[in-house]
């Protein structure tokens, strides 16, 4: 079945370390990605998303992600996170002509 | 801020009420979502229009229904609301014809039904 799988359900880092969250989808053919992020008691909004060319996307608030297509993986990065960075990261796809469909969510603590 | 809004923000009744949970857009979008959040849990798809007067059931069995009169509009209605709704209910929209094309969401409607 089609799905979108991410690995780590809540991650807790102190200020300044590196993040990288998982994504991985089993979805054949032309995909398109998009990391979400939820801060606390606010709307989803959009991070980063790729649809084609360079792998490597940059998104919002210093975030990136890179697209690597044989291991079919999205993972979200950051070099040096911050307390304000402490929310829920949502990984989606669009394949085709399927809507999109998100992974279960990694919630991210930063302490400060 | 949002270009979606969702009314009521937080709503608590009793089981066997009727509800309409409202979703409005103002950014002229095709495409109307409605997704069910449950803590820890992935978003799931329980309703999606392609325009006006086109409704159709996502992959979440639900009992709620929806309707698309205007392209501005979506409401998803609940006939008898039971404990089992209760969850967190989010609509998005997006333009059409292009699937790169990402999803605006509303700040969502939390529901309580006791």
């Amino acid at each position: 079945a089609q799905s979108v799988s991410q690995h780590n359900h809540h991650v807790i880092l102190s200020e300044a370390a590196s993040l990288e969250l998982g994504c991985n989808y089993s979805y054949g053919g032309t995909v398109n990605l998009f990391w979400y992020v939820q801060y606390p008691g606010q709307h989803l909004q959009l991070l980063l998303k790729y649809f084609s060319g360079d792998p490597l996307v940059k998104g919002i608030k210093g975030f990136e992600a890179e697209f690597i297509k044989s291991k079919f993986s999205f993972n979200l990065r950051k070099p040096s996170v911050q307390w304000s960075d402490t929310a829920e990261y949502f990984c989606a796809v669009t394949a085709g002509n399927n809507d999109m469909r998100f992974g279960a969510g990694t919630r991210l603590t930063v302490k400060p | 801020e949002a270009d979606i809004y969702q009314t009521p923000r937080y709503l608590v009744i009793g089981t066997g009420k009727k509800i309409t949970l409202e979703c409005s857009q103002t950014m002229g979008h095709d495409k109307m979502y409605w997704y069910q959040q449950d803590p820890g849990m992935e978003l799931h798809l329980i309703h999606y229009s392609y325009g006006v007067n086109s409704t159709e059931k996502g992959d979440l069995s639900s009992e709620s229904t929806v309707s698309r009169i205007r392209t501005e509009h979506f409401p998803l209605t609940l006939e008898s609301a039971r404990p089992s709704h209760t969850s967190q209910y989010l609509c998005a929209s997006r333009r059409a014809g292009r699937d790169n094309s990402p999803l605006h969401f509303g700040n969502g409607t939390r529901l309580t039904v006791t």
